[in-house]
């Protein structure tokens, strides 16, 4: 079956670089997620879209913007990057209406 | 904002052992979801649960709405199992996104 799809699966970037990070949800899955996990620390919500609209905010910085396409896919776009950035940063896509999330591998971004 | 303690943060056992991880939440919430991450990082889901239990091969998952307590057991654990697994809750409608338990690292042991 398919899976959540993320890319780049690895991100080396310089500070006050920017990043995209993209995300193909399960098909037919409406609704897209995206978390950031420190090194050592527990995942921490940053964003969520519904049908290609803003549902839910987390503690997403200002530097940080996204967007869910038509296709479904959504992109996490991230500027002026900071060491503090270096994480995990999964995205995970459901069926608003089921509550499960499926989880993508990840993409480790490093900030150097 | 909802809290979610796990105990315990780090359990070691041999194989073969009856395993219980403990999840505890402060607010009412409308979905719980027990999730498995192996070293490399990759979320597994598990279950998702919002009342009573769930069996899916040698994982149980049971949760007591009034109690706001959730329960993970693994029977006859294998090193396999060994991973971090971390409890999660959904405290509202819609595409509200999860608070996460700082997750419990299982070592089975041959």
């Amino acid at each position: 079956a398919a899976g959540v799809i993320q890319s780049p699966r690895h991100l080396i970037k310089e500070k006050r670089e920017t990043a995209t990070l993209k995300c193909y949800p399960i098909p037919r899955h409406d609704t897209v997620y995206w978390y950031q996990q420190g090194p050592g620390q527990d995942p921490q919500f940053l964003i969520s879209f519904y049908e290609k609209m803003q549902s839910d905010k987390g503690s997403i910085p200002d530097r940080f913007s996204a967007q869910q396409f038509s296709d479904y896919h959504s992109e996490l776009n991230m500027s002026s990057l900071e060491l503090g950035d270096s994480a995990l940063y999964f995205c995970a896509s459901s069926l608003l209406s089921a509550d499960t999330q499926y989880f993508g591998p990840g993409t480790r971004l490093t900030v150097l | 904002k909802n809290e979610v303690e796990q105990s315990p943060q780090n359990l070691t056992a041999q194989e073969g052992e009856f395993i219980t991880i403990n999840c505890s939440y402060s607010v009412g919430i409308s979905a719980l979801h027990w999730l498995q991450q192996h070293p490399g990082g990759g979320i597994v889901s598990l279950f998702m649960l919002s009342s009573g239990k769930k069996k899916h091969g040698r994982l149980i998952a049971t949760i007591n709405i009034q109690e706001k307590h959730s329960s993970l057991h693994i029977t006859a654990s294998h090193p396999r199992d060994s991973a971090v697994y971390i409890c999660a809750v959904d405290s509202g409608g819609g595409a509200d996104g999860l608070t996460f338990g700082k997750g419990t690292h299982l070592i089975i042991q041959p």
